[in-house]
């Protein structure tokens, strides 16, 4: 199976920072990752695919890059909606498996 | 629009039984494959079944292996979750997923919580 590490686990920021969130994949997995964004309480919501291809409706302050086995998000200028957890998910091979997720605080 | 709606959930004793369902509506169903999804309280998404747009292939996570079978009718635009053999590790919010690329669109999702 292949493991996903995203680090930080934990991110405290401040409205207007920018802020990167990072997915090590064990094995080369070409751009098959999405990056999630879950509210307390809700459903997770896609924000990136295929890497750095944004979501339709998603604010173009959430980027994404990468390809093989590192990959970024990047939200430009944090705004008060932006505090939440974040996932990776690498959908190259079966299993497919998520980061451990990265909590936005608010510093 | 679209939208998915689980259901099923519920409380259940250790070695028992549950299935879910999700219902789907705005968008042709049966070109998409879907997925389920799963998280503990307080903890991370754990993806643990998927299912192609004609039923032909499906997929698990070694964790459920052998106990959960995913299924769909496309008649009725529903997905399915069968649940045998339940662990107390198996309580969870359940989600499905639509998948064009990978999970775009997902339910809000239903607890399942195993305990004597």
């Amino acid at each position: 199976d292949i493991q996903m590490t995203q680090s930080p686990s934990s991110l405290s920021a401040s409205v207007g920072d920018r802020v990167t969130i990072t997915c090590r994949a064990s094995q080369g997995i070409r751009n098959d990752l999405g990056w999630y964004q879950q509210k307390p309480g809700k459903a997770p919501k896609r924000l990136i695919y295929a890497a750095s291809s944004l979501q339709s409706g998603v604010p173009s302050r959430f980027s994404g890059s990468g390809s093989g086995t590192e990959f970024t998000l990047t939200i430009s200028s944090l705004q008060p909606e932006d505090f939440a957890t974040y996932y990776c998910l690498q959908h190259n091979s079966y299993p497919h498996t998520f980061g451990q997720g990265t909590k936005l605080e608010n510093k | 629009q679209v939208q998915l709606v689980e259901s099923g959930g519920g409380l259940v004793r250790p070695g028992g039984s549950l299935r879910l369902s999700c219902a789907a509506s705005g968008f042709t169903f049966s070109d998409y494959y879907m997925s389920w999804i799963r998280q503990a309280p307080g903890k991370g998404l754990e993806w643990i079944s998927y299912i192609s747009s004609s039923s032909t292939y499906t997929a698990y996570a070694d964790s459920v292996k052998g106990r959960f079978t995913i299924s769909r009718d496309n008649a009725k635009n529903s997905l399915y979750l069968q649940m045998n053999s339940l662990r107390a590790e198996d309580t969870a919010i359940y989600y499905c997923a639509r998948e064009w690329v990978c999970p775009d669109y997902w339910g809000q999702g239903t607890l399942v919580t195993v305990s004597s």
